[in-house]
């Protein structure tokens, strides 16, 4: 079974800090990556996904992400992180799965908190 | 203006009671999705639809059910037999670049 972790489950920046949300999956074959956002009050959305192509993908908000298919990992990362970046990241997996279906897993999730 | 609604945004139960959650789409969406998150655990997949009148149970299926009588429309029923339905609730429809749409979530508080 396919299965998505997240290492570090609460990171604490100050402003201007670079960036760095661990992301691993097993899952031998193709995968879609995704990373997702939760600002507090607000909906997850999407931050960025990767399908194929380019390994480096770039989402909104500066952020970005590098698939590294030997290590099974979608890190993200961003350069300089600003106290509107506090939110909560799901990092996301979408595979095969029985039956002919897609599934996508989700990580635990990082809670970031920025301090100003 | 398209998007997931979900309706309560709370909801309080008594143990031992059935309770629906609503969840409508105008995305057209073929796909949807319920998950249910807790803190320090994620989502975790409930039931999914591929398409109508179809679905398939996800990692954490009992105690759930669901229909998908119409395209826009996925309800799940929290049963009795759910042995912890305290959560919050998140339903999501998904497009054809598998990207996902999350609505705004009902928190279940069962008492």
């Amino acid at each position: 079974a396919q299965s998505v972790s997240q290492h570090n489950h609460h990171v604490i920046l100050s402003e201007a800090a670079s960036l760095e949300l661990g992301c691993n999956y097993s899952y031998g074959g193709t995968v879609n990556l995704f990373w997702y956002v939760q600002y507090p009050g607000q909906h997850l959305q999407l931050l960025l996904k990767y399908f194929s192509g380019d390994p480096l993908v770039k989402g909104i908000k500066g952020f970005e992400a590098e698939f590294i298919k030997s290590k099974f990992s979608f890190n993200l990362r961003k350069p300089s992180v600003q106290w509107s970046d506090t939110a909560e990241y799901f990092c996301a997996v979408n595979a095969p799965w029985a039956g002919g279906y897609q599934k996508v897993t989700f990580g635990t999730g990082t809670k970031l908190q920025v301090i100003p | 203006d398209g998007g997931i609604t979900q309706s309560p945004k709370y909801l309080f139960r008594k143990e031992g009671q059935n309770v629906t959650l609503s969840c409508e789409q105008n995305l057209n969406h073929d796909a949807m999705y319920w998950y249910r998150q807790d803190p320090g655990q994620g989502l975790r997949l409930i039931y999914y639809s591929q398409i109508v009148n179809d679905f398939q149970k996800g990692d954490i299926a009992e105690g759930y059910s669901v229909s998908r009588e119409k395209k826009e429309s996925f309800p799940l029923t929290v049963t009795s037999a759910q042995k912890n339905p305290t959560a919050f609730y998140l339903c999501a429809s998904r497009d054809s670049a598998y990207e996902q749409y999350f609505g705004p979530g009902t928190r279940l508080t069962v008492t």
